[in-house]
């Protein structure tokens, strides 16, 4: 298996403007994470899904931020309008229930 | 409210030098205690989950031990390649799904 596969790998956008992040969980995995990293927050869990049904977003920042999964092999995290104060590493990860997360390479944004 | 801490916050070794990194926990009814590793820009790397209290995992110089409130990482004569954030992570049930707690990790510079 190639394992989460993420992208784009880095995104460079303006403040206002809409990004949407990718993910591909591991093929067979029926959990699946978003989680944002920063220096100063550390790993911060955004929203959780199972059989694609979004399970916890309470960790998702405020109204500008959304996530959907419309099958088990894809989901997106989408920010509309972005502001600097977003630009993090943000990661996907998937699992069987209750095993270990698997994560991806991670996209890192900059919000200008 | 669950909380997962990581001491310390980094620690430089000599090559060689052994040591051991620390995870403390206060979870409600914790299913099992994840470790991972994260290399610069890249995503965590899965090294062990520990299920219950006694239990040791090891692979190559790590060694993970679990108690009831706490975990540790044990590094024997560790090597440049060992530096690395480690990150710990406490898996619970809430609700009926899985909640994952990590804690801010300890980056380890191992010194030739």
């Amino acid at each position: 298996d190639a394992g989460v596969i993420q992208s784009p790998r880095h995104e460079v956008t303006e403040m206002g403007q809409e990004v949407t992040l990718r993910c591909k969980p591991i093929s067979g995995h029926n959990s699946l994470f978003w989680y944002r990293q920063t220096m100063m927050r550390g790993l911060e869990l955004l929203i959780y899904f199972n059989n694609n049904v979004p399970i916890d977003d309470s960790g998702m920042p405020e109204d500008r931020f959304s996530a959907k999964m419309p099958n088990a092999s894809f989901s997106t995290l989408k920010i509309q309008p972005s502001e600097p104060r977003d630009s993090a590493v943000y990661f996907c990860a998937s699992s069987f229930p209750y095993n270990e997360q698997f994560f991806g390479p991670g996209t890192r944004l900059t919000v200008l | 409210e669950d909380q997962v801490t990581q001491s310390p916050e980094a620690l430089r070794l000599q090559e060689g030098e052994s040591s051991s990194l620390n995870c403390s926990y206060t979870v409600s009814g914790l299913r099992g205690l994840f470790w991972y590793r994260q290399d610069p820009g890249k995503g965590p790397e899965f090294l062990f989950t520990l299920y219950s209290a006694g239990e040791e995992k090891e692979k190559e110089r790590l060694k993970a031990t679990l108690t009831k409130k706490e975990s540790f990482l044990h590094i024997t004569a560790p090597k440049p390649e060992d530096s690395a954030t480690y990150l710990c992570a406490g898996l619970m049930n809430s609700g009926g799904y899985q909640k994952v707690t990590f804690g801010t990790g300890t980056k380890l510079q191992v010194i030739p």
